[in-house]
């Protein structure tokens, strides 16, 4: 079965670039997207197809895909930014859903 | 405003069947992709469970294909999740999920706000 990897967490400092990353085989060929979890909430989406903000997403939130590796970046990360992230991809080969391991992001 | 709803017994005895519903309103079940059943255990990541098509045509995760079973109900706009010969290790919130209606969404643009079962005598 297909395989997201994503690191377990990424600190970053208060306007800072946060980059998080999402590893899966040739995953540059799928669509890749990505939520942001508070504790005790849902999910919410942040990006979609690799790189679409959803309306009412900041600007600060963006992605890229290619080869093995997607990407969500999250620029000048403010405290409100810390959470968890996941990506997830459809497998159109199988017709499965994956989610990614998840990353914690703590704003220091 | 399109909104999920999931609703449910919050505790299910072990080997018992866990059955939630999902009532989706602001749109048309038919008009979106694949509707998703997802869950995450305390202090874990997420798990998707299975999807299904407002045909009736479903995709579940095959770690628990076995147990799992998908419905939909076109005309009341709900779909439905049956999880059979629950353990403990089903304990979990589980979230319904559903794409914008926008052919082919293949991501979860709209989440319910989970409900938390516990699997316990």
């Amino acid at each position: 079965s297909y395989v997201l990897t994503q690191p377990p967490s990424v600190s970053v400092a208060p306007g800072q670039t946060a980059r998080i990353t999402c590893g899966g085989n040739n995953i540059g060929s799928k669509s890749v997207h990505w939520y942001q979890q508070k504790p005790g909430q849902a999910p919410v989406l942040v990006v979609y197809d690799d790189s679409d903000r959803p309306s009412g997403i900041p600007e600060r939130f963006s992605g890229s895909n290619s080869g093995n590796t997607a990407t969500l970046t999250i620029s000048r990360v403010e405290a409100g930014d810390e959470a968890d992230y996941y990506c997830q991809v459809w497998d159109s080969s199988s017709g499965l859903y994956v989610f990614g391991t998840g990353t914690k992001v703590t704003v220091l | 405003q399109v909104q999920l709803q999931e609703s449910g017994p919050g505790l299910v005895k072990p080997s018992e069947t866990l059955s939630l519903t999902c009532a989706v309103s602001g749109y048309s079940i038919s008009s979106g992709y694949y509707w998703g059943w997802i869950r995450q255990p305390p202090g874990k990541g997420l798990e998707w469970i299975g999807s299904i098509y407002h045909s009736g045509s479903t995709y579940y995760n095959p770690s628990l294909k076995s147990r799992v079973t998908i419905s939909v109900d076109t005309s009341k706009n709900q779909f439905s999740l049956k999880l059979s010969s629950v353990t403990a290790a089903d304990t979990a919130v589980y979230y319904c999920a559903g794409p914008r209606p926008d052919g082919m969404a293949t991501s979860f643009d709209y989440w319910g706000q989970g409900t938390l079962v516990t699997v316990s005598s």
